[in-house]
């Protein structure tokens, strides 16, 4: 089925660790995201890559770092984990870095740091 | 700036009531897209609409339907005869007409709805 596969489902992380969360789409969209969930703040834009090759940063970029050597793979690390991070993310994907597109979700990954 | 309202944090209805869900947008651009997504239980996030700016035309789907009106900056979401599989948060989203760099969409802080049996 095509889509975005996300990976871990959930993770408990010791502050202090590093963490990388996949994101694989096999749509062939351009475009990727990643967002994080949290109570009363709905979903923000952590960063983004318009296109293979190119990143950007986004509302609340701070402690996280992507990659996108291809068009499927965009993952997300953190590299030294804090309670602040404890949230449920989200991988993006849409066709071209256009919102007149919206935007295909992952399932997300549960993320709690301890 | 562009900011999306969804001043209702939670809702509860009974099975069958008519529920609606507000969405208050702020932009600048005369021409933008709006959306709402649901995330069930089960937590991914799921389409249901998107809207041009430039059409106003109101959309019903099923039990569902949208009334867009910019005059009022609003993009509400109605429920018809709603059912316990209704409950789940629902996020309405902005986005630019054009793309660039740095426009991405903008999500509301979502109205989580309850609908007991």
């Amino acid at each position: 089925i095509a889509g975005i596969t996300q990976a871990p489902t959930s993770q408990i992380l010791a502050a202090g660790r590093r963490m990388t969360l996949r994101c694989t789409q096999d749509m062939r969209h351009n475009a990727m995201y990643w967002y994080r969930q949290d109570l009363g703040l709905g979903l923000r834009l952590i960063h983004y890559s318009n296109t293979a090759g190119t990143t950007g940063k986004g509302e609340v970029p701070d402690g996280y770092s992507v990659s996108r050597a291809n068009t499927d793979d965009f993952p997300l690390t953190l590299a030294s984990a804090v309670p602040s991070q404890t949230s449920v993310y989200f991988c993006a994907s849409s066709v071209e870095d256009d919102t007149r597109y919206g935007y295909t979700f992952g399932s997300g990954t549960r993320l709690t740091v301890v | 700036a562009q900011k999306v309202t969804q001043a209702q944090t939670e809702i509860s209805v009974v099975e069958k009531e008519d529920v609606t869900l507000d969405c208050v947008y702020e932009t600048r651009d005369t021409t933008y897209y709006l959306f709402w997504y649901k995330q069930p239980p089960s937590g991914e996030l799921v389409f249901l609409i998107r809207r041009n700016s430039f059409d106003e035309q109101n959309e019903i789907s099923g039990r569902y339907s949208w009334n867009f009106q910019k005059s009022t900056s609003s993009f509400n979401f109605t429920i018809t005869a709603s059912q316990v599989v209704d409950s789940a948060v629902y996020f309405c989203a902005l986005g630019r007409y054009y793309g660039g760099a740095t426009n991405k969409l903008i999500f509301g802080t979502g109205t989580l709805l309850a609908v007991q049996p």
